[in-house]
């Protein structure tokens, strides 16, 4: 079992409309949580990070964390084309491999 | 506060070669990671390099290696260079490595072996 899963995509949606992307992790020892988005050909960017249970906002992003169930997911509100990207989830602890990436979700948002 | 900073942004070399790769980490950060990013396997994690002693390895031959220097700054080497080793190299930096601390990545150094 890969430590950290996600749908590889792509995911198309509507302008206008929400993406939700979903990420799941192994390690319950995980503590703190990240989205990062990455354009073609560039580098990471971080978008985002959790550490407690619940929500998250900042802007049309919303972070959501259920440790009991171990996901954690992003929501894109009123996505753009601009948003078309892919997003990496990661995870992070106090040992071992510290950030643990997922393979990321192509997003695709279509005018 | 200046990111991380990678030099080169592109390589190219020709197969047995060697390459060396440097990243400067945001001023303040210790821990340094690397990860080689290729299509078809993603972000997979090199080594993390803390107070200039590697702290973690991935799951990658001996003929890549990697150093730390007193001021944080980090070199990745890759010896006899094989095609599959054409990626795009990227560096994080972050505080101290462990939660809840961010990482932040530079531009990536995007090697090409023919």
């Amino acid at each position: 079992q890969k430590e950290v899963e996600q749908n590889s995509g792509p995911l198309s949606v509507p302008e206008g409309a929400i993406a939700s992307l979903n990420c799941t992790y192994s390690d319950r020892g995980s503590q703190s949580f990240f989205w990062y988005r990455q354009y073609s050909g560039k580098s990471p960017e971080l978008i985002m990070f959790i550490y407690s249970n619940g929500d998250k906002e900042d802007g049309r992003f919303t972070a959501q964390l259920n440790k009991a169930s171990q996901y954690v997911s992003l929501l894109i509100r009123d996505s753009q084309p601009s948003d078309s990207a892919t997003y990496l989830c990661a995870v992070n602890n106090n040992y071992g491999q510290n950030f643990v990436f997922g393979p990321g979700t192509r997003l695709s948002v279509l005018p | 506060k200046a990111g991380v900073t990678q030099t080169p942004r592109y390589l190219i070399k020709t197969r047995g070669q060697q390459v060396t790769l440097s990243c400067s980490p945001i001023s303040g950060h210790r821990s340094v990671s690397w990860y080689q990013q290729t299509p078809g396997q993603g972000l997979q994690f090199l080594f993390e390099y803390f107070s200039e002693t590697q702290r973690n390895k991935g799951n990658f031959p001996g003929r890549f290696s990697g150093r730390q220097f007193s001021n944080s700054r980090s070199e990745m080497n890759v010896s006899t260079l094989e095609l599959g080793d054409s990626a795009l190299y990227l560096c994080a930096s972050s505080l101290r490595g462990g939660a809840p601390d961010t990482q932040y990545f530079g531009p990536g150094t995007r090697l090409t072996v023919l």
